[in-house]
C-alpha cells in the first residue's frame, strides 16, 4: 500500500507562471516531509523540507505547504523557469516518531515540464 | 568534496552472475542507504546502515546483501542476479539528526 502518493505523473506549466505539485500521505506517523528534484541520469537533490509542526516553509522561489488534517502537502514554484524542468519526488520520514526502519518513503514522482 | 560517489555507473549482467555496487561518502556521515528506482516508481529502500558495523533491512531487501566496510563505504551485493533486479540503484548518506539525505549519481544495472 502506497503511503506517499503523487497522483499527477506529469505537469506542464508556462515559463513565468506558478507550478503547483501535490502530494498526499496516509501514514499519520510521518513527522517530516521533503521534496527532491531529479534530472535524468543524476541522483535526486534535496530541494526543501517541512516539519509536521509547521504549515509553511519558504526558500526563495520554492514554498512548501502542509495541511496535516488533510494529510496533504504541496510545492509551489514561483516564477517557474526552464531549469525547473525535472522530476520532483515527495518524501516522508517517521524516523523519530515511527520507531521503525530508518530511511525515506518516496512518492512516484511528478515530471514537471516548463514550456517557454 | 565529492559528496556521495558510486561505481560503476553502468553494468550489464547475465542472470545468475554476481556483482558488488560500491558507494563512498566523504561527508563523515554516520547513516548510509541503498535505494532502487524502477520506471514509474519512487525510490524504495533496500538496506540501510545507521552507523559503522550495523545494517538493517528496508522495504525490498530480498536478493541483496550489504556491507558497511567503514564509516565512508557501504556496498551492495547481488549474489545471483535476476532480471527483476534490473533497476537504477542509488546510495545516500545522512548526518546525525538531520532528515535530509544526500544521494549519489546512481548505478544503472541491467540483468539479461
Amino acid at each position: 500500500d502506497q503511503q506517499v502518493k503523487q497522483n499527477s505523473p506529469s505537469l506542464s506549466v508556462q515559463e513565468g507562471r506558478i507550478s503547483i505539485l501535490n502530494c498526499d500521505y496516509t501514514n499519520s506517523m510521518f513527522d517530516y516531509f521533503l521534496w527532491y528534484k531529479k534530472y535524468p541520469a543524476e541522483g535526486p537533490t534535496f530541494l526543501i523540507s517541512i516539519s509536521s509542526i509547521k504549515d509553511k516553509n519558504e526558500d526563495g522561489r520554492f514554498t512548501v505547504f502542509l495541511n496535516k488534517s488533510a494529510k496533504h502537502l504541496s510545492l509551489h514554484i514561483v516564477p517557474s523557469q526552464p531549469g525547473d524542468s525535472a522530476v520532483y519526488f515527495c518524501a516522508a520520514s517517521d524516523m523519530y516518531s515511527g520507531g521503525g526502519a530508518d530511511g525515506l518513503t518516496f512518492g512516484k514522482g511528478t515530471h514537471l515540464i516548463i514550456q517557454p | 568534496n565529492a559528496g556521495v560517489t558510486q561505481t560503476p555507473k553502468f553494468q550489464v549482467l547475465k542472470t545468475g552472475q554476481s556483482m558488488t555496487l560500491q558507494c563512498a561518502q566523504d561527508m563523515n556521515h554516520n547513516s548510509m542507504y541503498w535505494y532502487r528506482q524502477d520506471p514509474g516508481m519512487g525510490l524504495r529502500l533496500i538496506y540501510y546502515s545507521a552507523s559503522e558495523g550495523t545494517t538493517d533491512k528496508g522495504e525490498v531487501p530480498n536478493g541483496y546483501n550489504v556491507s558497511r566496510l567503514n564509516k565512508r563505504e557501504f556496498s551492495l551485493r547481488l549474489e545471483s542476479a535476476a532480471p527483476s533486479q534490473t533497476s537504477v540503484y542509488f546510495c545516500a548518506s545522512r548526518e546525525g539528526q538531520d532528515y535530509e539525505q544526500y544521494f549519489g549519481p546512481g548505478t544503472r544495472l541491467t540483468v539479461t
